[in-house]
Protein backbone atom coordinates (compact mmCIF):
# COMPACT_ATOMS: atom_id res chain seq x y z
CA UNK A 1 0.00 0.00 0.00
CA UNK A 2 0.71 3.39 -0.07
CA UNK A 3 1.76 3.88 -3.36
CA UNK A 4 2.55 7.44 -5.55
CA UNK A 5 2.90 8.11 -9.11
CA UNK A 6 4.15 10.74 -11.35
CA UNK A 7 3.67 11.38 -14.60
CA UNK A 8 5.51 12.21 -16.60
CA UNK A 9 8.90 10.28 -15.81
CA UNK A 10 10.97 12.58 -17.86
CA UNK A 11 10.02 15.81 -20.10
CA UNK A 12 12.15 17.82 -22.47
CA UNK A 13 10.68 21.37 -23.52
CA UNK A 14 11.54 24.33 -24.79
CA UNK A 15 12.50 27.28 -22.96
CA UNK A 16 9.85 29.10 -22.29
CA UNK A 17 7.02 27.09 -22.25
CA UNK A 18 5.29 25.49 -19.72
CA UNK A 19 5.06 21.74 -18.19
CA UNK A 20 2.97 20.34 -15.93
CA UNK A 21 3.75 17.58 -13.61
CA UNK A 22 1.35 15.13 -11.93
CA UNK A 23 1.31 13.64 -8.55
CA UNK A 24 -1.32 10.99 -7.39
CA UNK A 25 -1.83 8.81 -4.23
CA UNK A 26 -2.94 5.44 -5.39
CA UNK A 27 -4.32 3.86 -2.56
CA UNK A 28 -4.85 6.10 -0.16
CA UNK A 29 -6.38 9.73 0.60
CA UNK A 30 -3.38 12.51 0.19
CA UNK A 31 -4.13 15.28 2.80
CA UNK A 32 -1.07 16.51 2.46
CA UNK A 33 1.30 16.79 -0.55
CA UNK A 34 5.33 17.91 -0.81
CA UNK A 35 6.91 18.89 -3.97
CA UNK A 36 10.31 18.68 -3.91
CA UNK A 37 13.84 19.46 -6.21
CA UNK A 38 16.33 17.10 -6.18
CA UNK A 39 20.13 18.35 -7.85
CA UNK A 40 22.50 15.75 -8.67
CA UNK A 41 24.51 14.44 -5.81
CA UNK A 42 22.59 16.76 -3.65
CA UNK A 43 19.91 16.36 -1.24
CA UNK A 44 16.26 16.61 -1.40
CA UNK A 45 14.81 20.65 -1.22
CA UNK A 46 11.34 21.25 -0.24
CA UNK A 47 10.14 23.56 -2.98
CA UNK A 48 6.31 23.43 -0.95
CA UNK A 49 3.65 21.82 1.01
CA UNK A 50 0.30 21.32 -0.35
CA UNK A 51 -2.64 20.62 1.84
CA UNK A 52 -5.98 19.28 -0.33
CA UNK A 53 -8.42 22.06 -0.60
CA UNK A 54 -5.73 25.10 0.61
CA UNK A 55 -3.06 26.80 -1.22
CA UNK A 56 0.42 25.82 -1.25
CA UNK A 57 2.84 27.20 1.40
CA UNK A 58 6.03 27.54 -0.38
CA UNK A 59 9.76 27.56 1.15
CA UNK A 60 11.71 30.86 1.02
CA UNK A 61 12.97 31.44 -2.23
CA UNK A 62 10.77 29.56 -4.11
CA UNK A 63 8.68 31.77 -6.65
CA UNK A 64 5.23 30.63 -6.38
CA UNK A 65 4.34 32.78 -9.89
CA UNK A 66 6.54 30.62 -10.78
CA UNK A 67 5.81 27.17 -9.80
CA UNK A 68 2.29 26.56 -9.28
CA UNK A 69 0.70 23.98 -7.26
CA UNK A 70 -2.70 23.07 -7.38
CA UNK A 71 -3.88 20.27 -4.85
CA UNK A 72 -7.43 19.91 -5.48
CA UNK A 73 -8.16 16.50 -4.74
CA UNK A 74 -7.46 14.00 -2.30
CA UNK A 75 -5.37 12.12 -4.64
CA UNK A 76 -4.36 14.50 -7.50
CA UNK A 77 -1.82 17.80 -6.88
CA UNK A 78 -0.08 19.12 -9.73
CA UNK A 79 3.12 21.52 -10.03
CA UNK A 80 3.47 23.30 -12.94
CA UNK A 81 6.30 25.16 -14.27
CA UNK A 82 5.81 28.21 -16.11
CA UNK A 83 7.81 29.72 -18.68
CA UNK A 84 10.78 27.29 -17.83
CA UNK A 85 14.18 28.08 -18.70
CA UNK A 86 17.20 25.65 -18.43
CA UNK A 87 17.53 26.15 -15.14
CA UNK A 88 14.80 25.05 -14.18
CA UNK A 89 15.90 21.72 -15.61
CA UNK A 90 15.84 19.38 -12.57
CA UNK A 91 14.83 16.48 -11.19
CA UNK A 92 10.83 16.72 -9.10
CA UNK A 93 9.80 14.82 -6.74
CA UNK A 94 6.64 15.13 -5.06
CA UNK A 95 5.70 12.82 -1.62
CA UNK A 96 2.20 12.48 0.04
CA UNK A 97 1.22 11.39 3.34
CA UNK A 98 -2.60 11.03 4.71
CA UNK A 99 -5.24 8.83 5.34
CA UNK A 100 -4.78 5.03 4.56
CA UNK A 101 -1.37 5.62 5.02
CA UNK A 102 0.81 5.24 7.82
CA UNK A 103 0.31 8.17 10.11
CA UNK A 104 2.79 10.66 9.96
CA UNK A 105 5.07 9.23 6.88
CA UNK A 106 5.69 10.74 3.71
CA UNK A 107 5.59 8.50 0.55
CA UNK A 108 7.56 9.44 -2.69
CA UNK A 109 6.73 9.34 -6.13
CA UNK A 110 9.71 8.11 -8.55
CA UNK A 111 10.39 11.68 -9.32
CA UNK A 112 9.80 13.91 -13.14
CA UNK A 113 13.47 14.47 -14.66
CA UNK A 114 12.67 17.82 -16.59
CA UNK A 115 15.13 19.10 -19.51
CA UNK A 116 14.45 22.65 -20.62
CA UNK A 117 16.36 23.28 -23.99
CA UNK B 1 18.74 26.76 12.52
CA UNK B 2 17.34 22.94 11.97
CA UNK B 3 19.97 21.22 9.90
CA UNK B 4 20.37 17.29 9.08
CA UNK B 5 24.01 15.95 8.84
CA UNK B 6 25.36 13.11 7.02
CA UNK B 7 28.73 12.95 7.42
CA UNK B 8 29.54 9.93 4.99
CA UNK B 9 29.31 11.22 1.65
CA UNK B 10 29.71 8.15 -0.04
CA UNK B 11 30.88 4.48 1.23
CA UNK B 12 32.21 1.39 -0.21
CA UNK B 13 32.42 -2.13 1.20
CA UNK B 14 32.96 -5.55 0.36
CA UNK B 15 29.52 -8.17 0.96
CA UNK B 16 29.29 -9.38 4.54
CA UNK B 17 30.90 -6.09 6.23
CA UNK B 18 29.35 -4.17 8.67
CA UNK B 19 27.55 -0.94 7.93
CA UNK B 20 26.86 2.32 10.20
CA UNK B 21 26.01 5.32 8.31
CA UNK B 22 26.40 8.52 10.34
CA UNK B 23 22.84 10.90 10.36
CA UNK B 24 23.27 14.14 13.63
CA UNK B 25 20.94 17.05 13.39
CA UNK B 26 20.47 19.96 15.48
CA UNK B 27 17.52 20.51 17.93
CA UNK B 28 16.76 19.70 21.21
CA UNK B 29 13.27 19.40 20.68
CA UNK B 30 11.04 16.30 19.71
CA UNK B 31 11.54 14.75 16.53
CA UNK B 32 10.80 12.19 14.74
CA UNK B 33 13.10 10.32 12.45
CA UNK B 34 13.22 8.74 9.04
CA UNK B 35 15.72 6.54 7.01
CA UNK B 36 15.09 5.93 3.50
CA UNK B 37 16.85 4.71 0.35
CA UNK B 38 16.46 5.38 -2.97
CA UNK B 39 17.97 2.37 -5.05
CA UNK B 40 19.17 2.79 -8.65
CA UNK B 41 16.62 4.12 -11.17
CA UNK B 42 13.96 3.78 -8.55
CA UNK B 43 12.03 6.26 -5.52
CA UNK B 44 12.82 6.92 -2.37
CA UNK B 45 11.60 4.02 -0.33
CA UNK B 46 10.60 3.99 3.53
CA UNK B 47 13.64 1.86 5.74
CA UNK B 48 12.66 2.91 9.11
CA UNK B 49 10.90 5.28 11.54
CA UNK B 50 11.14 6.58 15.06
CA UNK B 51 9.08 8.39 16.67
CA UNK B 52 8.90 7.25 20.43
CA UNK B 53 9.24 4.54 22.31
CA UNK B 54 12.28 1.92 22.19
CA UNK B 55 15.06 3.77 20.69
CA UNK B 56 16.45 0.66 18.77
CA UNK B 57 14.04 0.64 15.76
CA UNK B 58 14.12 -2.49 13.01
CA UNK B 59 13.38 -1.68 9.42
CA UNK B 60 13.05 -3.70 6.26
CA UNK B 61 15.91 -5.76 5.07
CA UNK B 62 17.57 -6.57 8.10
CA UNK B 63 18.33 -2.53 8.74
CA UNK B 64 17.87 -1.04 12.08
CA UNK B 65 18.81 2.57 13.44
CA UNK B 66 19.67 3.99 16.88
CA UNK B 67 18.35 7.19 18.50
CA UNK B 68 20.81 8.43 21.16
CA UNK B 69 18.88 11.94 22.23
CA UNK B 70 21.77 13.06 23.94
CA UNK B 71 23.87 12.54 21.05
CA UNK B 72 21.10 14.33 18.23
CA UNK B 73 21.86 11.34 16.30
CA UNK B 74 19.90 8.28 14.38
CA UNK B 75 22.50 6.28 13.03
CA UNK B 76 21.78 3.63 10.48
CA UNK B 77 23.31 0.00 10.43
CA UNK B 78 22.92 -3.43 9.41
CA UNK B 79 25.51 -6.20 10.54
CA UNK B 80 25.85 -7.90 7.20
CA UNK B 81 25.73 -6.03 3.80
CA UNK B 82 24.63 -7.17 0.87
CA UNK B 83 25.29 -6.36 -3.22
CA UNK B 84 21.56 -4.80 -3.67
CA UNK B 85 22.09 -2.79 -0.59
CA UNK B 86 23.94 -0.35 -3.20
CA UNK B 87 22.22 2.39 -2.84
CA UNK B 88 21.54 6.30 -1.79
CA UNK B 89 20.15 6.33 1.85
CA UNK B 90 19.14 9.61 3.43
CA UNK B 91 18.55 10.47 6.68
CA UNK B 92 14.85 12.86 7.44
CA UNK B 93 13.81 14.98 10.28
CA UNK B 94 10.91 16.14 11.02
CA UNK B 95 11.18 18.79 13.61
CA UNK B 96 8.64 19.48 16.42
CA UNK B 97 7.04 16.40 15.95
CA UNK B 98 4.84 18.16 14.13
CA UNK B 99 1.86 15.55 12.33
CA UNK B 100 2.14 15.68 8.35
CA UNK B 101 5.09 18.31 8.50
CA UNK B 102 7.51 18.92 6.86
CA UNK B 103 11.11 17.10 6.10
CA UNK B 104 14.65 18.33 6.36
CA UNK B 105 16.77 15.59 4.34
CA UNK B 106 20.28 14.83 5.01
CA UNK B 107 22.32 15.35 1.83
CA UNK B 108 22.66 11.59 1.48
CA UNK B 109 24.99 8.90 1.26
CA UNK B 110 26.22 6.86 -1.25
CA UNK B 111 26.64 2.92 -0.50
CA UNK B 112 28.44 0.75 -3.03
CA UNK B 113 29.29 -2.83 -2.28
CA UNK B 114 31.27 -4.69 -4.13
CA UNK B 115 30.50 -9.01 -4.95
Amino acid sequence: GAVVSQHPSRVICKSGTSVKIECRSLDFQATTMFWYRQFPKKSLMLMATSNEGSKATYEQGVEKDKFLINHASLTLSTLTVTSAHPEDSSFYICSASGQGAEQETQYFGPGTRLLVL
Amino acid sequence: AQSVSQHNHHVILSEAASLELGCNYSYGGTVNLFWYVQYPGQHLQLLLKYFSGDPLVKGIKGFEAEFIKSKFSFNLRKPSVQWSDTAEYFCAVNFGGSTLGRLYFGRGTQLTVWP
